[in-house]
Formats: C-alpha cells, sequence, structure tokens
C-alpha cells in the first residue's frame, strides 16, 4: 500500500539555523509532492508544489527538493525564526480527483 | 490563494445528537470539496470527496448514513454527525481546490462530544 512518512514527530532548532524536515515515500510515483503549514487548531496552508521533473523549488526562505529516484522530499527553512515554528505537513498526489495522501507531519520547533 | 471558511469553529453536543459543520468557498466556484478528519498528532484523513449537485465520495471506512454530506450549490458543502458519540470528537477539516493541484482548506471544525 501507498505510504508516506516524514522524518519526524518533533524538530527542536536554533533560531537562524537551517531547518531540514523529510519525506518518504513508498509504493508511489506520484505527478508532484506539496508542502503546507499547519498551526494549533487550524486548517493546513499551502507553501509549495514541486514536479516530478523539477529538482527544486524555492520561495523566500523555503527550499523544496524532489528525489523520484530515493522516493524523497527535502524541506528547507533557512534563517529560521521562532514565528517559523509549526507543523509542516508533505502530500501526495492521489491517482485521481485531485485528491492528495498525507504524512503524519513534523512539529518544528524554533527556540529563540 | 482561495479563501474558505468554516462554521462554526468549535462545538460541544451532548452525545446522540447531531452536529452540522458549513464549509464555504468565499471567492470562486468549488465543484470539488473534500472533508477531513484529523486526531491529535495524526495525519489528516480523507472523510469523502463532496461534488456540487451529485452524492458525495465516501472514502473506505467512512459512514456515509454516519457524515451526512450535503453539496448543494457551488459554495457550499455541509458535513452532518448524526447522533454523535464520544468518538466523534475530533477536528473536521474542508478544502477546496479551483481544480488544481493545490487544495486550499478552511479554518477547522473542533466537535467535542461528551
Amino acid at each position: 500500500s501507498q505510504k508516506i512518512e516524514q522524518n519526524s514527530e518533533a524538530l527542536n532548532i536554533q533560531e537562524g539555523k537551517t531547518a531540514t524536515l523529510t519525506c518518504n515515500y513508498t509504493n508511489y510515483s506520484p505527478a508532484y509532492l506539496q508542502w503546507y503549514r499547519q498551526d494549533p487548531g487550524r486548517g493546513p496552508v499551502f507553501l509549495l508544489l514541486i514536479r516530478e521533473n523539477e529538482k527544486e523549488k524555492r520561495k523566500e526562505r523555503l527550499k523544496v527538493t524532489f528525489d523520484t529516484t530515493l522516493k524523497q522530499s527535502l524541506f528547507h527553512i533557512t534563517a529560521s525564526q521562532p514565528a517559523d515554528s509549526a507543523t509542516y505537513l508533505c502530500a501526495l498526489a492521489a491517482d485521481s480527483n485531485y485528491q492528495l495522501i498525507w504524512g503524519a507531519g513534523t512539529k518544528l520547533i524554533i527556540k529563540p | 490563494g482561495a479563501v474558505v471558511s468554516q462554521h462554526p469553529s468549535r462545538v460541544i453536543c451532548k452525545s446522540g445528537t447531531s452536529v452540522k459543520i458549513e464549509c464555504r468557498s468565499l471567492d470562486f466556484q468549488a465543484t470539488t470539496m473534500f472533508w477531513y478528519r484529523q486526531f491529535p498528532k495524526k495525519s489528516l484523513m480523507l472523510m469523502a470527496t463532496s461534488n456540487e449537485g451529485s452524492k458525495a465520495t465516501y472514502e473506505q471506512g467512512v459512514e456515509k448514513d454516519k457524515f451526512l454530506i450535503n453539496h448543494a450549490s457551488l459554495t457550499l458543502s455541509t458535513l452532518t454527525v448524526t447522533s454523535a458519540h464520544p468518538e466523534d470528537s475530533s477536528f473536521y477539516i474542508c478544502s477546496t481546490t479551483p481544480h488544481t493541484d493545490t487544495q486550499y482548506f478552511g479554518p477547522g471544525t473542533r466537535l467535542t462530544v461528551l
């Protein structure tokens, strides 16, 4: 069955450092992968989408890579700030109907 | 991005009552909406895909008679939890897609059944 794993339940990073989150998947060949941010008690907010033919995508302090051979995506936040503290979810395109398959998320804590 | 509202944001009810949650797409016509359920520290679990003017498509294991979905207009989908029980307590979130690859989420509804 299709499976998505995000590297850890929680990640503590010192302010100013680069935070790197991992998303691994198995039994799957998605056309694209997305990253979302979710704050406590709120719905997820879309951050970035990367397609299978793209190696890297950037948006301000965010960078996403997609390695279809390793079946892995890395999500980087450079110059991290306490305001970046949240849970980050990766999601893969399902086979049809615009559905997404979701990872459980990584809770990122940026310490001042 | 698209704006999606959900109402109520929080509801507490007694066991055996029914609860209706509304999901509205405020700035585009959403022919497709998704309903999710989320437990603490767990992944989003897709419950059903709601299509305007037709019956919702439920995921395996989700009781359609328990979780009634109505998508009567292009801007509104409702989820009714019928005869709610404590095990139905959860965070319910809807999302829409303007038929692109991205989903836009509502703020979620926290349901607590006593």
